[in-house]
C-alpha cells in the first residue's frame, strides 16, 4: 500500500512569503505529525493531528500553523518565511493515538527561504 | 523529562566489519523504542522497534538491536556493513503519542 506522501518535494520561497505543505498519510492512518529537520537542531517536533484535531504541540513560533482534514490529510503553512526556515519538513502518520504506536515517515519537502 | 543519547555523532566503519550505534534513553516507565535510517535526502525509514518481550530484535536490512533495561540502552547492530548501509540512524523513544528522536549518528562506510 502506499506509503506517507509529501507535496511538494522542494521548493524555493523569498523572505516574506508563505508556504504550505501538504501531506498524504497511509490509508487508514489517522494521526499526522510534523517535523522540521536542519543540520544544526536535528529533528523537531511541529505539531500532530488525530481527527481533525491538533492534539500536540512543539515549541515553535505561531508563524507555524497546520490543519487536518477529514479524509486524515494534512497541511502545514508557514506565513512571514525567514531565512531560517530553511528545512527539510517531514510528516510522519500512524494508526492511531495509543502509545507505542508506530510513525511511518514521508520522503520530506525540501523548502529553501532565499 | 524524556531524553535519547546517542553519543555518537559521527561513525566510520570499513565495508564488512561490524558495526553497533549506541543508543540511552531516559524515561519514566520502559518505553518502546525505535530505530530509523534516513539515506540523503530522503525521508527516515522503520529499522526496527521494540515494544515488549524477546529484547532482541531483528529488524530489515540485516540489523538487529538489543534492549538492556538496565543499562537504559538500545543499541542497534549489524555483523557485516555494507557500502549501502552509509546513512544517518536516529533512535526514538516513546511512551506516549510522539515519540522522542535522539540527534542521530552518521555511519560513514569505507571501502
Amino acid at each position: 500500500k502506499a506509503g506517507v506522501t509529501q507535496t511538494p518535494r522542494y521548493l524555493i520561497k523569498t523572505r516574506g512569503q508563505q508556504v504550505t505543505l501538504s501531506c498524504s498519510p497511509i490509508s487508514g492512518h489517522r494521526s499526522v505529525s510534523w517535523y522540521q529537520q536542519t543540520p544544526g537542531q536535528g529533528l523537531q517536533f511541529l505539531f500532530e493531528y488525530f481527527s481533525e484535531t491538533q492534539r500536540n504541540k512543539g515549541n515553535f513560533p505561531g508563524r507555524f500553523s497546520g490543519r487536518q482534514f477529514s479524509n486524515s490529510r494534512s497541511e502545514m503553512n508557514v506565513s512571514t518565511l525567514e531565512l531560517g526556515d530553511s528545512a527539510l519538513y517531514l510528516c510522519a502518520s500512524s494508526r492511531n493515538s495509543d502509545s507505542g504506536n508506530t510513525i511511518y515517515f514521508g520522503e520530506g519537502s525540501w523548502l529553501t527561504v532565499v | 523529562a524524556q531524553s535519547v543519547t546517542q553519543p555518537d555523532i559521527h561513525i566510520t566503519v570499513s565495508e564488512g566489519a561490524s558495526l553497533e550505534l549506541r543508543c540511552n534513553y531516559s524515561y519514566g516507565a520502559t518505553p518502546y523504542l525505535f530505530w530509523y535510517v534516513q539515506s540523503p535526502g530522503q525521508g527516515l525509514q522503520l529499522l526496527l522497534k521494540y515494544f515488549s518481550g524477546d529484547t532482541l530484535v531483528q529488524g530489515i536490512k540485516g540489523f538487529e538491536a538489543e534492549f538492556k533495561r538496565s543499562q537504559s540502552s538500545f543499541n542497534l547492530r549489524k555483523p557485516s556493513v555494507h557500502w549501502s548501509d552509509a546513512a544517518e540512524y536516529f533512535c526514538a523513544a516513546g511512551g506516549s503519542y510522539i515519540p522522542t528522536f535522539g540527534r542521530g549518528t552518521s555511519l560513514i562506510v569505507h571501502p
